[in-house]
């Protein structure tokens, strides 16, 4: 157990249809991400959250759109998504190595199981 | 932006032989480097990682070099077992990073490592 958990597991949709992703860490970090693995490509950062506020957004269509509440929890918003959406979305957490005032991490990445998304 | 270039994609090696996986970057920045490896449908997971200061860092079977002039790391499996099996992902990033995660993290597109029995 590394302390990251996502729901669900498993996704599958319509293109017109609206769901969510939701991630929960239990590790006492300050900063979340999202995620994108595709086969054969890089894993793809598509957004951070440090201290619940979003610092990176990596020209992500806005059919993703985030959302994190607290620094515990974050969710992914899906809607009208594309057949090329399909993927795992993978959660993970951090502590930041760079921000004052706060306890330094190491840099490690927890991730957590991920959501493996499929658009019909 | 930094770039990670990470070769071979797919590598083949027999039960205990070494097994080396190498990675160029392009951003003379980056000075933190870890190898995530992620087994079949599992989480990927740090299993080791260098900082600019030092040229090689070893934990038991796995080891990793970098020589920052030549802007190139590799990671090192001896005596590679079953459990080897996996796909490893390498990384750069500045250190400390101050984008506000600890995220500036660019990643290779990984390497399929399959022990042959």
């Amino acid at each position: 157990e590394t302390g990251v958990t996502q729901t669900p597991r498993h996704l599958v949709m319509g293109m017109t249809n609206k769901k969510s992703l939701k991630c929960e860490q239990h590790l006492g970090h300050n900063a979340m991400y999202w995620y994108k693995q595709s086969a054969k490509k890089p894993l793809e950062l598509m957004f951070v959250y440090s201290l619940e506020e979003r610092v990176e957004n990596n020209s992500v269509p806005s059919r993703f759109s985030p959302e994190c509440p607290n620094s515990s929890h974050l969710f992914l918003h899906l809607h009208t998504l594309q057949p090329e959406d399909s993927a795992l979305y993978l959660c993970a957490s951090s502590q930041p190595t760079g921000l004052a005032g706060i306890r330094s991490g190491t840099g490690e990445l927890f991730f957590g199981e991920g959501s493996r998304l499929t658009v019909l | 932006g930094e770039n990670v270039e990470q070769h071979p994609s797919t590598l083949s090696v027999q039960e205990g032989d070494s097994a080396v996986i190498k990675c160029t970057y392009s951003d003379s920045a980056s000075n933190y480097f870890p190898w995530y490896k992620q087994e079949l449908g599992k989480r990927p997971q740090l299993i080791i990682d260098i900082r600019s200061n030092v040229g090689e860092k070893k934990d038991q079977r796995i080891a990793v070099t970098l020589n920052k002039t030549a802007k190139h790391f590799s990671l090192h499996i001896t005596e590679t077992q079953p459990e080897d099996s996996a796909v490893y992902f390498c990384a750069a990033s500045p250190w400390p990073y101050s984008g506000g995660g600890a995220d500036g993290l660019t990643f290779g597109k990984g390497t399929h490592l399959i022990i042959q029995p």
